[in-house]
């Protein structure tokens, strides 16, 4: 039972243009959502997070949009560069659950042309 | 710098062999998790210690046990290696149980096992 899913294997932009990454989840006890970033051979590195009392979290090219009554976040990345090109999942966490586990999505190739 | 360095990062085993990851973080975190992310699946996670000597199951736990006996170490151990235990082995530590604390990722481990 995939909980989190992001449903674009991949996706494919040109320099400059917006890149949209999506995610959904299934489980309503979620409150705290994230995205991840990972490049071959790496580990995944934290990119940004959002709390379920907001809707909007911000940090420079990177926004993050929740919509709770849906059950959607999304991922903007403005303008997108060739280095942004990566693996991106979401996770989520819902309180009380153990020790802050995280639920990831299957994740999303984003490739950036230049 | 926070660093997670996890003993190898690429492993061949043979089918029954029994297997050790290593993960070491330097931080003086108290949680520490094995994922395994495998294509089409995302990020799964198997074990987790929130201290040392003590462990609780992730999602996928069978065919695997752990160990920690140091707070900066926490081994994942495979009894009897077989071949769909495959995969990308992710070791990731974070400082406390709250939701909001960064989880900090190594390198990986590429396990294949013939």
């Amino acid at each position: 039972d995939q909980q989190v899913k992001q449903n674009s294997p991949s996706l494919s932009v040109q320099e400059g243009r917006i890149s949209i990454l999506n995610c959904d989840y299934t489980n309503s006890m979620f409150d705290y959502f994230l995205w991840y970033k990972k490049y071959p051979a790496e580990g995944p590195t934290f990119l940004i997070s959002i709390s379920s009392i907001k809707d909007k979290n911000e940090d420079g090219r990177f926004t993050v949009f929740l919509n709770k009554s849906a059950k959607h976040l999304s991922l903007h990345i403005v303008p997108s560069q060739p280095g942004d090109s990566a693996v991106y999942f979401c996770a989520a966490s819902a309180p009380g659950t153990s020790y802050g586990k995280l639920t990831f999505g299957q994740g999303t190739i984003l490739t950036v042309h230049p | 710098d926070v660093k997670v360095t996890q003993s190898s990062r690429y492993l061949v085993k043979r089918t029954g062999e029994k297997v050790f990851l290593e993960c070491v973080q330097d931080m003086d975190h108290e949680n520490m998790f094995w994922y395994r992310q495998d294509p089409g699946l995302g990020l799964r996670l198997i074990y987790f210690s929130y201290d040392v000597k003590m462990k609780e199951k992730g999602d996928i736990p069978e065919g695997y046990s752990v160990s920690r006996e140091k707070k900066e170490r926490f081994s994942l151990i495979l009894e009897s290696a077989s071949t769909n235990q495959t995969s990308m082995y992710l070791c990731a530590s974070k400082l406390r149980v709250l939701e909001t604390d960064t989880q900090y990722f190594g390198p990986g481990t590429r396990l294949t096992v013939l």
